[in-house]
């Protein structure tokens, strides 16, 4: 597609489930984000990948974030034992590459964990 | 550490009138780059400027137009002749030398009323 593609765009998840949101970038881009937004606020950085590998995860806020893109395209965000403070609108971005490179964004997933 | 601050969290405005959202900014980096994007009511982030730390030249484009002064860490928009389609939250965000990640401000909430 044109655009970056998320999905679902909406999980309603029961406390200490596990939870996997999937990210399709723009074909070709090397560069991939994983950003929180919770109600009201900025979109936060959680980690980022340039091709398959995982560069920087220092906003993932726990060990139960845990994310991956194994083949250097698609990304999955997992988040396990879902607490009520996960509930957020979860973003993806991906840009070409270069350090001031657009960061195009997907519609973002939103969770709710009841 | 890097930091956006935008202090109106929402504005309301009538059709045709001017207005201009504020962004200040924090970084130790000489090298870093700023961004505006749009989030409309589906939640998909769109962009709409970058700007370069060396290039302090205003930009117009169409009704927007955006000033950028270093002297005081400010990167303004401003829309001309509001129109209600501009209804939407308006995020600021930085991306410095080191890191990839973009630090986003608060955002403010545009409502333009018919």
């Amino acid at each position: 597609g044109a655009g970056v593609s998320q999905s679902p765009r909406y999980k309603v998840a029961k406390r200490g489930q596990d939870v996997a949101l999937r990210c399709d970038p723009i074909s070709g881009h090397v560069s991939l984000f994983w950003y929180q937004q919770a109600l009201g606020q900025g979109p936060e950085f959680l980690t980022y990948f340039q091709n398959e590998a995982q560069l920087d995860k220092s906003g993932l806020p726990s060990d139960r974030f845990f994310a991956e893109r194994p083949e250097g395209s698609v990304s999955t965000l997992k988040i396990q034992r879902t607490q009520q403070e996960d509930s957020a609108v979860y973003l993806c971005a991906s840009s070409s590459s270069g350090p001031g490179d657009i960061q195009y964004f997907g519609a973002g997933t939103r969770l709710s964990v009841l | 550490a890097q930091k956006v601050t935008q202090a109106q969290t929402e504005i309301s405005v009538v059709e045709k009138e001017d207005v201009t959202l504020d962004c200040v900014y924090e970084t130790r980096d000489t090298t870093y780059y700023l961004f505006w994007y749009k989030q409309p009511p589906s939640g998909e982030l769109v962009f709409l400027i970058r700007r370069n730390s060396f290039d302090e030249q205003n930009e117009i484009s169409g009704r927007y137009s955006w000033n950028f002064q270093k002297s005081t860490s400010s990167f303004n928009f401003t829309i001309t002749a509001s129109q209600v389609v501009d209804s939407a939250v308006y995020f600021c965000a930085l991306r410095g030398n080191a890191g990839n990640m973009l630090t986003f401000g608060g955002g403010t909430r545009l409502m333009v009323k018919p």
